[in-house]
């Protein structure tokens, strides 16, 4: 099983509201990571966690709370934010957080934030 | 720090037609070169990638790529392209060694691939 696997696909919320993206590998990898693609744009790292643990946060403000329960989830939790957080949110996994791990990706949810 | 400069934004071709996507990379640090594949509505996927040995190298649908050190380029290829291969290409570089952002994938801005009939 290769796949990672992201909840909802779709994701429209008002700036008030509290809301939670899911990921999902069972492909036994202990890195994953949060990714945001505007459009027509390359993906930006927001976070990283190796072995449940977070070790990058690309300067992402707070409104964004990444969680890694176990080695197979990971979760993106989402409170006040703005229009302009709208974008295609993907996660990705790899075996471990090397220059040479290939990072396999989920398929994204979608953000629209009115 | 690591940038890929991707040197076509959009590029149409006709079906069987051969295509090059360009790439060129900056670093001051060794690097591994990938090339990632995103189809609509869909993450991306990686296509092939360049760790060590021969600069040449292949993926299963038909793609090529050469590791060009001297010019820091590693450029996609296809001889014949399909219908099916319309899509967008990212280019992306990680460092082989140690840093603070070591594992960090740095991408191109994309290069979207049109295949007309």
């Amino acid at each position: 099983d290769t796949e990672v696997t992201q909840t909802p696909k779709h994701l429209v919320m008002g700036m008030t509201n509290k809301k939670s993206l899911k990921c999902e590998q069972h492909m036994g990898h202990r890195a994953m990571y949060w990714y945001k693609q505007k459009a027509k744009k390359p993906p930006e790292l927001m976070f990283v966690y190796s072995y449940e643990k977070l070790s990058i946060n690309e300067s992402v403000p707070s409104r964004f709370s990444p969680e890694c329960p176990n080695s197979s989830l990971l979760n993106l939790h989402l409170h006040a934010l703005q229009p302009e957080d709208s974008a295609l949110y993907l996660c990705a996994s790899s075996y471990i957080v090397r220059g040479n791990s290939e990072q396999y990706f989920g398929p994204g949810t979608r953000l629209t934030v009115t | 720090a690591q940038s890929v400069t991707q040197l076509d934004s959009q590029v149409p071709v006709f079906e069987e037609a051969p295509v090059e996507l360009r790439c060129n990379y900056s670093s001051s640090v060794s690097v591994y070169l990938f090339w990632y594949v995103q189809y609509p509505n869909q993450g991306l996927q990686l296509l092939l990638k360049y760790l060590s040995g021969s600069t040449l190298v292949e993926s299963i649908n038909g793609f090529e790529a050469e590791f060009n050190k001297s010019q820091t380029s590693f450029h996609l290829r296809k001889p014949s392209v399909h219908i099916s291969d319309t899509a967008e290409y990212f280019c992306a570089v990680s460092r082989t060694a140690g840093g603070t952002s070591y594992g960090k994938l740095t991408f191109g801005q994309g290069t979207i691939l049109t295949v007309h009939p």
